[in-house]
């Protein structure tokens, strides 16, 4: 079965930094990429970054280019974000998900196929 | 960057009603498009990808269409559990969400 399990949020000042740890089993870790998706309270979802299966590529929405930072570790089935320079507007629950690739008339098209449940991370100003 | 709008934002359906939810690229994604279901309180899950492809496990009511830039979601006939917000996700260039839409009880 499938899990993914995500640790690490909380209660952070502004300008402060969380590292958030995505724990995978159930599956071959190092054969998919990863994603992490937030949702600010009573708003929708927003993907955030993701990484490749060797760790090699990593991208990100705009807004936490230059702040935030995602790893793997594949011995340890693993994903990372380290988020610095924390803002009010970063407050969220981060989901981590597996970024899987389908194949579709000879072309991987991505989906999000599995998810964890969520921590909250809390940015006091 | 690509932009994703969903229509409506919210609906208010019945039991057995057919639902139907676009979502709309601002540029063409081909197929790239997948659906979320999202409860409460809960993570989204995945209903369909590359556009039109049932995940395991989603029941058979649930279809999506389209191609290029439109899409649709269509639940053939609404159950009780279907109540929640949908979204549409584009991975044809990095990974951006619509905005949702909230399915309601009539």
């Amino acid at each position: 079965e499938v899990q993914l399990v995500e640790s690490g949020g909380g209660l952070v000042q502004s300008g402060g930094s969380l590292r958030l740890s995505c724990a995978a089993s159930g599956f071959i870790f190092s054969n998919y990429w990863m994603t992490w998706v937030r949702q600010a309270p009573g708003k929708g979802l927003e993907w955030v970054a993701n990484i490749n299966q060797h760790g090699s590529e990593q991208y990100y929405v705009d807004s936490v280019k230059g702040r935030f930072s995602i790893s793997r570790d594949n011995a340890k089935n693993s994903v990372n974000l380290q988020m610095n320079s924390l803002g009010p507007e970063d407050t969220a629950v981060y989901y981590c998900a597996r970024d899987a690739g389908f194949w579709i008339h000879s072309a991987w098209v991505a989906a999000f196929d599995y998810w964890g449940q969520g921590t909250l991370v809390t940015v006091s100003s | 960057d690509i932009q994703m709008t969903q229509s409506p934002s919210s609906l208010s359906a019945s039991v057995g009603d057919r639902v139907t939810i676009t979502c709309r690229a601002s540029q063409s994604i081909t197929n790239y498009l997948s659906w979320y279901q999202q409860k409460p309180g809960k993570a989204p899950q995945l209903l369909i990808y590359a556009a039109s492809n049932l995940q395991g496990g989603v029941p058979s009511r649930f279809s999506g269409s389209g191609s290029g830039t439109d899409f649709t979601l269509t639940i053939s006939s609404l159950q009780p559990g279907d109540f929640a917000t949908y979204y549409c996700l584009q991975t044809y260039s990095l990974r951006t969400f619509g905005p949702g839409t909230k399915v309601e009880i009539k």
